[in-house]
């Protein structure tokens, strides 16, 4: 079935320090979401995309769809201590569902 | 909207005692998913409905797990007996088109 690889598991990063997490699927996709789960929450949608090469920002977040729509990364630019927590991709199922990346987990030191 | 809304929030129960989670979903929303979330096996599907009707189960990790959708404004998901292993934060989701899921706050289940 479905599949995507999502990396690093983890990352620690100084305040002020850039973050990258990557998702990388060996099909090609119809379209890719991003989600966000801070600490003791509950996943919160941020972005989809859907074209290739699609780049979409969200303020300090960059999300970019790859060529070939089998890859996909969200970039946090001079990362701030409310940007901790878990960042989720998940690429579409069958029949509606959702298959999520295993996340990355993001700390940032004050 | 009040957002997808889940009950209990926290629940502590015995080893053996059967437990009972509820979701109310986004109003208007067809599909109603619950995930399961430990550190070690990260966010796991177990079932998921389409217009009341459940369309995969194959996450549900045994026969002591069941899940029912009697309408389109509740849901429960049952596990019956506990067992410590079960002990995770249970997440509801619902979505309607596009797929964008929106998740409730979750039920954090400690199985004693």
């Amino acid at each position: 079935g479905q599949q995507v690889m999502q990396i690093p598991q983890y990352q620690h990063v100084q305040e002020g320090e850039d973050f990258t997490t990557y998702c990388n699927s060996s099909t090609t996709l119809s379209n890719i979401q991003w989600y966000k789960q801070r600490p003791g929450g509950h996943p919160v949608f941020l972005i989809q995309l859907v074209k290739s090469g699609e780049v979409k920002k969200q303020k300090r977040l960059t999300f970019q769809f790859g060529e070939a729509k089998k890859n996909s990364s969200l970039h946090i630019t001079a990362t701030q201590t409310t940007d901790v927590g878990t960042y989720f991709c998940a690429v579409k199922g069958s029949q509606g569902n959702l298959i999520f990346g295993k996340g990355t987990k993001l700390s940032v030191k004050p | 909207d009040a957002g997808v809304i889940q009950s209990p929030r926290h629940e502590v129960t015995e080893m053996g005692q059967e437990v009972t989670l509820r979701c109310k979903p986004i109003s208007g929303h067809d599909y109603l998913f619950w995930y399961r979330q430990t550190m070690m096996r990260g966010l796991e599907l177990l079932i998921y409905f389409n217009n009341n009707v459940p369309i995969d189960d194959s996450g549900m990790p045994e026969d002591r797990f069941s899940a029912k959708m009697p309408n389109a404004s509740f849901s429960t998901l049952k596990i019956q007996p506990s067992e410590p292993r079960d002990s995770a934060v249970y997440f509801c989701a619902s979505s309607g088109v596009p797929e964008t899921q929106y998740f409730g706050p979750g039920t954090r289940l400690l199985v004693l």
